[in-house]
């Protein structure tokens, strides 16, 4: 039972670059959600998808794009990478309003 | 801007002795969940409350709610070194089941 499974765990890239992060639940979950963590910070919620083929702004969506491309599913793009998105980011999903489950995290450092 | 604010930021404490973590909110909440994070490691659920709960409890832990305040508390008995990490608060609103996160507690039990 892998539960959410993002790849890559580390990537650095150069200011300017695309990168994709891609997450993928095996718990048949309607929602999913991707957040990035600063320094010494909370989890800020980036984009939201509450059902395949729906996806929703959350706090600090600027600069980023998402897909769901099927329920499985739940892709970060970045199009242009700044410094200023140096973070950890973490895709989750749930079923409900009650069982958050979260992946292990991508470690991002663009230079 | 994130929707909990936690008190104290940073807590630090020797073993054995109790941990007090606030968290305040700013919307109608369905439920309010805690959560642990181990040095930028991933994040662990420990326990959840809802809005019609007032007090919960769980092994050490207990979670009280007060929705009149908008404000919930983290109790943590008889500390013990391995509780040392970031904690955080989220919240899930009715609408959509976005769970927001605090800014977090850094919690230092030393032995």
């Amino acid at each position: 039972n892998a539960g959410v499974t993002q790849t890559p765990k580390f990537q650095v890239l150069k200011t300017g670059q695309s990168m994709t992060l891609q997450c993928a639940q095996d718990m048949n979950h309607n929602s999913m959600y991707w957040y990035r963590q600063d320094p010494g910070m909370g989890l800020r919620l980036i984009y939201y998808s509450a059902s395949e083929g729906t996806t929703d702004k959350g706090e600090v969506p600027n600069g980023y794009n998402v897909s769901r491309l099927n329920k499985r599913e739940f892709s970060l793009r970045l199009e242009s990478a700044a410094p200023s998105q140096t973070s950890v980011y973490f895709c989750a999903s749930s079923w409900d309003f009650y069982g958050y489950t979260f992946g292990s995290g991508t470690r991002l450092t663009v230079v | 801007s994130q929707q909990g604010e936690e008190d104290p930021q940073a807590l630090s404490i020797q073993e054995g002795e109790n941990a007090t973590m606030n968290c305040s909110y700013k919307t109608s909440i369905n439920n309010l969940q805690w959560y642990r994070q181990n040095s930028g490691r991933g994040l662990v659920h420990l326990i959840l409350i809802r809005s019609n709960e007032r007090e919960k409890h769980s092994g050490r832990l207990r979670v009280t709610l007060d929705t009149s305040k908008k404000s919930s508390s983290l109790l943590i008995t008889a500390s013990r070194a391995a509780d040392t990490a970031s904690y955080f608060c989220a919240t899930v609103t009715n609408q959509g089941g976005k769970l927001i996160f605090g800014q977090g507690t850094e919690l230092s039990v030393k032995p």
